[in-house]
């Protein structure tokens, strides 16, 4: 059983440069997210999907942008990448069990992305 | 200003022994709480969770506490192994609120030593 799968596991960028970051889930989980992960900064959301269809900034969504493709699919975009945005981002899929509230989050392995 | 706070960067302990690991919050709307493991170049997994109509959980040796007045919640881990060595994270969320996630602390690195 795969989960949430993330691709690629690593990636250098140049400034300015653009990417993709890729999101699937297996689980037939309604809701979907991408956080990244600074050193002493924890997990900060980025953008999450409540549902096919609709996406929602979370804490620190500037400079990127998402589409939900599907069900499955959840992806991360940076249109022109900056050495801020170094960081590991990690997407996570949760269940909702009913309107509104949803349970743990099932989080991919991560890709760590260092822009240069 | 963070709405989960973990004030302890890191916690060594003895093998055998209890670990405690702390998490304090400020957002009383907060009414469901977890706790993730991490180890390097992995994903946080997770690990027990207690919604706010308890005040305690327990998943064998793990144990998770809530005091809703004092607004902070602990992890007890009885008794420590070399492979509970890693990040724990605390997190909450509001049921009610919409999928918008969970908000995470910064993290204690837990240290078992042999």
């Amino acid at each position: 059983n795969a989960g949430v799968t993330q691709t690629p596991k690593f990636q250098v960028l140049k400034t300015g440069q653009s990417m993709t970051l890729q999101c699937a889930q297996d689980m037939n989980h309604n809701s979907m997210y991408w956080y990244r992960q600074d050193p002493g900064m924890g997990l900060r959301l980025i953008y999450y999907s409540a549902s096919e269809g609709t996406t929602d900034k979370g804490e620190v969504p500037n400079g990127y942008n998402v589409s939900r493709l599907n069900k499955r699919e959840f992806s991360l975009r940076l249109e022109s990448a900056a050495p801020s945005q170094t960081s590991v981002y990690f997407c996570a899929s949760s269940e909702e069990l009913y309107w509104g509230y949803v349970t743990e989050a099932f989080f991919g392995q991560g890709t760590r992305l260092t822009v240069v | 200003d963070q709405q989960v706070k973990q004030n302890s960067p890191s916690l060594s302990v003895q093998e055998g022994r209890i670990s405690i690991l702390n998490c304090d919050y400020t957002n009383s709307m907060f009414d469901y709480f977890l706790w993730y493991k991490k180890y390097p170049a992995e994903g946080p997994t997770f690990l027990i969770s207690i919604s706010s109509i308890k005040d305690k959980n327990e998943d064998g040796r793990f144990t998770v506490f809530l005091n809703k007045s004092a607004k902070h919640l602990s992890l007890h881990i009885v008794p420590s192994q070399p492979g509970d060595s890693a990040v724990y994270f605390c997190a909450a969320s509001v049921s009610g609120g919409g999928a918008d996630g969970l908000t995470f602390g910064k993290g204690t690195h837990l240290i078992i030593q042999p």
